[in-house]
């Protein structure tokens, strides 16, 4: 496809699992960014990478939150002993530059019982 | 500390009159400003974007405006059409330092066009 594709669409697992979520970026596209989007609110920006350097973490909110990119391409979010306050949506997108639109895709939700 | 306000959580319009939604921003190291369209289960579609070395930017029925100096911008659409009924998000971001290029949203406003 064309556009920025997450998966799973819908993830839920017991609070203390580790859970992966996947992106595949659009083709070509050097920029990724992790976003996290609670209800209600706009979403909020986790980590950069530009190829596949991590220039930017400062969003995790935890050591338990790990990203990478390790090819340049798809990239991996994980979460490690996974919380409540874990769920909701973790949304990738990515750009042709750093300094270009970015491009969302659909988002994985997460729930955490 | 919300660096990016949407203080109008809905608007309700006519079809075929204009939509206005506003944004404001308080950190004056934001440069980019982007605007961004949501529809429920989907991932935010980009619409359409201003550098502030502009005041105005325009595309179809889209213009967004940008005040620097009242850190204001503001999306306009016109006519508006059903279609057009969404949660439209205000994103902005700075090239700078450590965090550059990561987008900082708004709450979001839920546009309501009525036929």
């Amino acid at each position: 496809g064309a556009g920025v594709s997450q998966s799973p669409r819908y993830k839920v697992a017991k609070r203390g699992q580790d859970v992966a979520l996947r992106c595949d970026p659009i083709s070509g596209h050097v920029s990724l960014f992790w976003y996290q989007q609670a209800l209600g609110q706009g979403p909020e920006f986790l980590t950069y990478f530009q190829n596949e350097a991590q220039l930017d973490k400062s969003g995790l909110p935890s050591d338990r939150f790990f990203a990478e990119r390790p090819e340049g391409s798809v990239s991996t979010l994980k979460i490690q002993r996974t919380q409540q306050e874990d769920s909701a949506v973790y949304l990738c997108a990515s750009s042709l530059g750093a300094d270009q639109p970015q491009h969302f895709g659909d988002g994985t939700r997460l729930s955490i019982l | 500390d919300q660096q990016v306000k949407q203080n109008s959580p809905s608007l309700s319009v006519q079809e075929g009159r204009i939509s206005i939604l506003n944004c404001d921003y308080t950190n004056s190291m934001f440069d980019y400003f982007l605007w961004y369209k949501k529809y429920p289960a989907e991932g935010p579609t980009f619409l359409i974007s201003i550098s502030s070395i502009k005041d105005k930017n325009e595309d179809g029925r889209f213009t967004v405006f940008l005040n620097k100096s009242a850190k204001h911008l503001s999306l306009h659409i016109v006519p508006s059409q059903p279609g057009d009924s969404a949660v439209y998000f205000c994103a902005a971001s700075g090239h700078s330092g450590a965090g550059s290029y990561q987008l900082t949203f708004g709450k979001g406003t839920k546009l309501s066009v009525i036929p």
